[in-house]
């Protein structure tokens, strides 16, 4: 079993809805990510968040909304998404400052397809 | 941009075989090198991390090598099983950037016939 839950693990949405992705980790890392993930394709970063503070955006559109609420959570809100936002999203874990670059604990993943 | 380049894309060996792949990446400004496993329906899971030249490390029947001068890592895995049927992916870390930014390659997609 996974040691970052990420839920939910299926979610069909219309382009007008507003929904979230959650993720949780209790093995005190400090820095949480989200990928996405195309069939065929290798994961893509898209935030990164270090002891609770965004530190990476790799240019993704504003309708994709990162939040980390506290150590152990990231969500990601999601609003107006478009067909081609359908795709696998990882959330990952890792400790943060020192290591280099550790190991990264990922998640199950949210399938999420955009009607 | 970074390329991170796996070959071959996919192998299909039988069970017993030895076998192995490659990552090649950017031999400037080398941070680490990542190894992950990644089974259908499930998460990735992280085999290795490796930072020096020449580093070698082993998990079980699987081992690494890598090369920061010329830029390539090999995965070995002996004696491959069918529980070892996955993908492989292979990530990088450079010194100019963030070191929590990982580079994914596509992926080695390994399928052990029984």
């Amino acid at each position: 079993d996974t040691e970052v839950t990420q839920t939910p693990k299926h979610l069909v949405m219309g382009m007008t809805n507003k929904k979230s992705l959650k993720c949780e980790q209790h093995m005190g890392h400090r820095a949480m990510y989200w990928y996405k993930q195309k069939a065929k394709k290798p994961p893509e970063l898209m935030f990164v968040y270090s002891y609770e503070k965004l530190s990476i955006n790799e240019s993704v559109p504003s309708r994709f909304s990162p939040e980390c609420p506290n150590s152990s959570l990231l969500n990601l809100h999601l609003h107006a998404l478009q067909p081609e936002d359908s795709a696998l999203y990882l959330c990952a874990s890792s400790l943060a400052s020192g290591a280099p670059g550790g190991p990264q604990h990922f998640g199950d993943g949210t399938r999420l397809s955009i009607l | 941009i970074l390329n991170v380049e796996q070959s071959p894309q996919s192998l299909h060996v039988q069970e017993g075989d030895s076998t192995n792949f490659t990552c090649s990446f950017p031999s400037s400004n080398f941070y680490a090198l990542h190894w992950y496993r990644w089974e259908t329906a499930k998460s990735p899971e992280a085999l290795f991390v490796m930072t020096l030249n020449g580093d070698e490390k082993k998990k079980g029947r699987i081992s690494a090598t890598l090369n920061t001068k010329e830029g390539y890592s090999y995965l070995y895995i002996k004696g491959s099983q069918p529980e070892d049927s996955a993908t492989y992916l292979c990530a990088f870390t450079y010194s100019g950037g963030s070191n929590y930014k990982l580079t994914f390659g596509k992926g080695t997609l390994l399928t052990v016939n029984p």
